[in-house]
């Protein structure tokens, strides 16, 4: 089962939005609405972010937002801010008998 | 308060064995499927092998069926992760992680323990 694709690295300055892409396929992303996303931060364990797609856990906050168009899914960050500084990775559902496949990690800089 | 400690992890020789312990607290364990998730030195995460809640059926990734074998004790609150035949490739952290749904392993992760460190090296 191959990882989901993520670009290694975005960037973004205190107050923008930053967005950042998931991209799979027909038997992963694009067939069914069961991504997530998680924040995890250096020596840290990861923290769900989102979940099916675009469901937030309570606590989580709503700066964060995940939507799907076709095989690529998307986790936008609005007004960013210094913490949120941090490795991001998403997660599908698969129709693959390990039903799990995460991406590489995206690594986010707050300039 | 909704805990998951492992536990287990060391430095190990090639084509040794390992057991990996998950504790968890605060929620009804025998209820949730379980995952372990491990992440190497520098890398993204990569999901190694999980069950169900009911009915408990197992899955493994690729690169450790055959190796690895998961399995719960209901009476414990515990999650294993018994390692055999391990490989330089296998270091990693390793973590165990509750899914949202309980009794769906592969439909996101809301709980996540500390991890723990595992060394494959001679």
């Amino acid at each position: 089962q191959s990882a989901l694709t993520q670009p290694a690295s975005v960037s973004g300055s205190p107050g923008q939005s930053i967005t950042i892409s998931c991209t799979g396929t027909s038997s992963d992303v694009g067939g069914y609405n069961h991504v997530s996303w998680y924040q995890q931060h250096p020596g840290k364990a990861p923290k769900l972010l989102i979940y099916d797609v675009t469901s937030r856990p309570s606590g989580v906050s709503s700066r964060f937002s995940g939507s799907k168009s076709g095989n690529t899914a998307s986790l936008t960050i609005s007004g960013l801010q210094a913490e949120d500084e941090a490795d991001y990775h998403c997660s599908s559902y698969t129709s693959s008998s390990t039903h799990v496949v995460f991406g590489g990690g995206t690594k986010l800089s707050v300039l | 308060e909704v805990q998951l400690l492992e536990s287990g992890g060391g430095l190990v020789q090639p084509g040794g064995s390992l057991r990996l312990s998950c504790a968890a607290s605060g929620f009804t364990f025998s209820s949730y499927g379980m995952s372990w998730v491990r992440q190497a030195p520098g890398k993204g995460l990569e999901w190694v092998s999980g069950f169900s809640g009911s009915g408990g059926s197992t899955s493994y990734a690729d690169s450790v069926r055959g190796r690895f074998t998961i399995s719960r004790d209901n009476s414990e609150n515990t999650v294993y992760l018994q390692m055999s035949s391990l490989r330089a490739e296998d270091t990693a952290v390793y973590y165990c992680a509750r899914p949202v749904y309980a009794d769906y392993y592969y439909y996101g992760m809301d709980v996540w323990g500390l991890g723990t460190t595992v060394t494959v090296s001679s």
